[in-house]
């Protein structure tokens, strides 16, 4: 079965940095793209980008290029969402998902149980 | 990017209605489509690909048609099991954008 896991919850202040991970499992890790997806609180899905795990190829959506940061060690099967600096925005439930094609443009399934991240004062 | 507009943002419905939602494209995108469920609390769940493919394991009551720029999903038949957002998404080109999604309530 293939399966994303991800890590737990975080609770963060303003300013703090954080790498949260998604480990998959039950299929080629290096042959396939993995996508980050946020959801804000009460809010519908917002596609961040992807990343292919093989040659860590990344594709960032505009609106989150260089607000986070998105790699991978295939060496265990483990990909990471990172930011260097966390805003009360940056609250959210983060999911990655798997996009079992060559290719980045193709749909999204399955998905991670996701990882809840909260940032206040 | 594509602009992906889903309607309607809600609906309410008795057990066994036909429920309709759309989702128009702001440009041609083909088939590229697909639909997701999205339980309160839980991930998004694919149930169409390719604007009409059924995922494996999906009930038949769950349909899927359009091409170009626009596309509807049906459930032919509601179920209480049901009751969820359901988001549709393009694939045509990066980025990858949503629908604002559509909740489903029972009536």
């Amino acid at each position: 079965e293939v399966q994303l896991v991800q890590s737990g919850a975080e609770v963060k202040k303003p300013g703090e940095s954080l790498k949260i991970s998604c480990k998959g499992s039950g299929h080629s890790f290096t042959t396939s793209w993995i996508a980050w997806v946020r959801q804000k609180p009460g809010k519908g899905l917002e596609w961040m980008g992807v990343i292919f795990p093989g040659d860590s190829d990344t594709r960032y959506s505009p609106s989150f290029k260089g607000q986070v940061t998105m790699s991978a060690d295939k060496s265990i099967n483990t990909a990471f969402l990172q930011w260097s600096g966390l805003k009360v925005s940056d609250t959210a439930m983060y999911f990655c998902a798997i996009i079992n094609s060559g290719y980045p443009e193709a749909w999204i399934d399955p998905w991670g149980q996701g990882t809840l991240v909260t940032v206040s004062s | 990017d594509i602009q992906m507009t889903q309607s309607p943002s809600s609906l309410s419905a008795s057990v066994g209605d036909r429920v309709t939602i759309t989702c128009q494209a702001s440009q041609d995108i083909t088939n590229s489509l697909s639909w997701y469920q999205q339980k309160p609390g839980k991930a998004p769940k694919l149930l169409i690909f390719d604007a009409s493919n059924l995922e494996t394991g999906v009930p038949s009551r769950f349909n899927g048609r359009g091409s170009g720029t626009d596309f509807t999903f049906t459930i032919s038949s509601l179920q209480p099991e049901d009751i969820a957002t359901y988001y549709c998404q393009q694939y045509d080109n990066l980025p990858l954008t949503f629908g604002g999604g559509t909740k489903v309530e029972i009536k």
